[in-house]
């Protein structure tokens, strides 16, 4: 089954720039989409369809996708952003939601 | 507004069974396919099952095929996991989403979860 790939963490100083990425075999020729969870709640999609923001979501959230690799950027990072990251497809393969395994983002 | 909550969850011993329900509200149900996506404690999310608009299509992963049956009312507006056969691994918090529109497309609304533990 198709495998996506998060780091575990990243780590980001207030106002920076955080890049999370999300590997998987020929991702770029899939539609990632991005979730941001935090402690005790449920998941939120922030970013569809590579880098498509639903409404309310700051416009600090961008996404990209090319090749193996598809990354979620947040710019000018707040101490609100410090979150667990998932990034997900629609394997056509299997006929299955795909997640990657999560990546915790902390503010320094 | 689009509002999911679940329902159902509980401690239930190893072989046993559990039915989860969803009532879902703020949207026209029967036209948005619908998601059971699981996150066991400390560990990332897993998706589920998923089924269409009409019910007539559903899908499910490999870990729950053949134990646990999507359903879904759409006179009622309900959404429903039959749980059967479970195992310590599927103890989790269990959450219905909307999905975005078919059931190929993310999903922009989430329930608040139910939790399910399987233990003796």
């Amino acid at each position: 089954s198709y495998v996506l790939t998060q780091p575990p963490s990243v780590s980001v100083a207030p106002g920076k720039t955080a890049r999370i990425t999300c590997r998987g075999d020929n991702v770029g020729s899939k539609s990632v989409h991005w979730y941001q969870q935090k402690p005790g709640q449920a998941p939120v999609l922030v970013i569809f369809y590579d880098g498509d923001r639903p409404s309310g979501i700051p416009e600090r959230f961008s996404g990209s996708n090319s090749e193996n690799t598809a990354t979620l950027t947040i710019s000018r990072v707040e101490a609100g952003d410090e979150a667990d990251y998932y990034c997900q497809v629609w394997d056509t393969g299997s006929d299955h939601k795909v997640f990657g395994g999560g990546t915790k983002l902390t503010v320094l | 507004e689009v509002l999911l909550l679940e329902s159902g969850g509980g401690l239930v011993q190893p072989g046993g069974s559990l039915r989860l329900s969803c009532a879902a509200s703020g949207f026209t149900f029967n036209t948005f396919a619908m998601s059971w996506v699981r996150q066991a404690p400390g560990k990332g999310l897993e998706w589920v099952s998923g089924i269409s608009g009409s019910g007539g299509v559903t899908y499910y992963a490999d870990s729950v095929k053949g134990r646990f049956t999507i359903s879904r009312d759409n006179f009622k507006n309900i959404l429903y996991l039959q749980m059967n056969s479970l195992r310590a691994e599927d103890t989790a918090v269990y959450y219905c989403a909307k999905d975005q529109a078919g059931y190929t497309y993310p999903c922009d609304y989430w329930g608040q979860g139910a939790q399910v533990t399987v233990s003796s």
